[in-house]
């Protein structure tokens, strides 16, 4: 079975500190791989994707993530964060039958 | 994003109601998409449509069903809600491109309550 892991449900940090999200899927084949975000009420925006080429993506805000095909991962990064990253972000997998997989989620919460 | 829309943005019903909850975009994307976000679960698939003709189950269709009665309209409806199915639903678009999965653009969702 196709399936996309996030490791943590909850994250909280203060301001300035450095947050990693993990992202694990499972699936041999070709993936194209997506960071979503969601503010507090309001709707997903995308963050940043990978389709091909150079592993390590940049996307909107500072946020990075790195793509390790050898362990299936495409984990979510940044060095600084702010009180405005405070959100729930979503790892999605897109496989061979054109759809996306969604992992569970993971809150941020970023205090002042 | 303003180019999709979703209509109710909210509604509370009673258990056994029929409900359609309509998505719309201008976006000219031929592929729609409705999911459910449940706390802890993230987004399910319930149903895709690739083109006007084309309807497919996602992961969690029973108690669903949908329309796409134009590229720009895929509605989805409740045939007898039921409090289980309170949910906040999103829908979202896409075009293809050359990729096999691109980047899908969600609409502001519609939160759903069955009592």
């Amino acid at each position: 079975a196709q399936s996309v892991s996030q490791h943590n449900h909850h994250v909280i940090l203060s301001e300035a500190a450095s947050l990693e999200l993990g992202c694990n899927y499972s699936y041999g084949g070709t993936v194209n791989l997506f960071w979503y975000v969601q503010y507090p009420g309001q709707h997903l925006q995308l963050l940043l994707k990978y389709f091909s080429g150079d592993p390590l993506v940049k996307g909107i805000k500072g946020f990075e993530a790195e793509f390790i095909k050898s362990k299936f991962s495409f984990n979510l990064r940044k060095p600084s964060v702010q009180w405005s990253d405070t959100a729930e972000y979503f790892c999605a997998v897109g496989m061979d039958d054109y759809k996306l997989s969604f992992g569970a989620g993971t809150t941020v919460t970023v205090r002042a | 994003d303003a180019d999709v829309t979703q209509t109710p943005r909210n509604r509370i019903t009673k258990t056994g109601k029929r409900i359609m909850l309509e998505c719309s975009q201008t976006k000219g994307h031929d592929r729609m998409y409705w999911y459910r976000q449940d706390p802890g679960l993230g987004l399910r698939l319930i149903y895709y449509s690739f083109d006007v003709k084309d309807i497919n189950k996602g992961e969690i269709s029973d108690g669903y069903s949908v329309s796409r009665q134009a590229q720009a309209k895929f509605s989805l409806s409740l045939e007898s809600a039921i409090p289980n199915q309170t949910a906040l639903y999103f829908c979202a678009t896409s075009d293809p491109g050359l990729a096999v999965t691109d980047t899908q653009y969600f609409g502001p969702g519609t939160r759903l309550t069955v009592l």
